[in-house]
């Protein structure tokens, strides 16, 4: 069974720092994984996704997660955080032989502090 | 306009109501998905739907039921509403499989049910 354990359920940064969320994954198999944001009072959206292709994957807004095999990492990084990144973000794993089902963690608030 | 709609969007019900989610999409995918979010648990998948004629359980089944009514409608049942089913449901679609490998997730915006 595939899972991900997200570090931190709230991380507080000033504006201008480094953004850090943690993500660790377990899969038997190769895993695709993915970030996603959710803003007050919306849907989720994409932020960036792992599947093989690179390891450093960049998203949107300046944000970006390498994936480490070795530490069963996708840490999401974004070197300047801005007011409007203030929002909860998820890791999802999904494996390549159960379709594209989802597998979240349990989210962290990102709080952006002046 | 949205690609992926969900209504209604806020819904406060009684014990023991039947009480029907929909969704409709516009993106023309194949696969449709219901994931219920409560706080600090994340999302967690209710069923999903990968045509018309594939229907599947999730992690979370239990007192819900679906309906495919077409390629872009896939609606959730509770047959008999109960406070603990009291969360945030949200609706996703996703094309499969493309040339870079899995496709994501679209969201709807999600609907907030209550139950007393």
């Amino acid at each position: 069974a595939q899972s991900v354990t997200q570090l931190g359920s709230h991380v507080s940064v000033s504006e201008g720092a480094l953004v850090l969320l943690r993500c660790n994954y377990s899969s038997s198999v190769p895993p695709y994984l993915f970030w996603y944001v959710q803003y007050p009072n919306q849907g989720l959206q994409l932020l960036l996704k792992y599947t093989s292709a690179a390891t450093l994957v960049k998203g949107i807004n300046g944000f970006e997660a390498e994936f480490k095999k070795s530490e069963t990492s996708f840490h999401l990084t974004k070197p300047s955080a801005h007011m409007s990144d203030a929002a909860e973000y998820f890791c999802a794993v999904s494996d390549r032989g159960g379709g594209n089902k989802l597998t979240f963690g349990t989210g962290t608030q990102l709080k952006v502090e002046l | 306009d949205a690609d992926v709609t969900q209504t209604p969007r806020n819904r406060i019900t009684k014990t023991g109501k039947r009480i029907m989610l929909e969704c409709s999409q516009t993106k023309g995918h194949d696969r449709m998905y219901w994931y219920r979010q409560d706080p600090g648990l994340g999302l967690r998948l209710i069923y999903y739907s990968f045509d018309v004629k594939d229907i599947n359980k999730g992690e979370i089944s239990d007192g819900y039921s679906v309906s495919r009514q077409a390629q872009a409608k896939f609606s959730l049942s509770l047959e008999s509403a109960i406070p603990n089913q009291t969360a945030l449901y949200f609706c996703a679609t996703s094309a499969g499989w493309g040339s870079g490998g899995l496709n994501e997730q679209f969201f709807g915006p999600g609907t907030r049910l209550t139950v007393l």
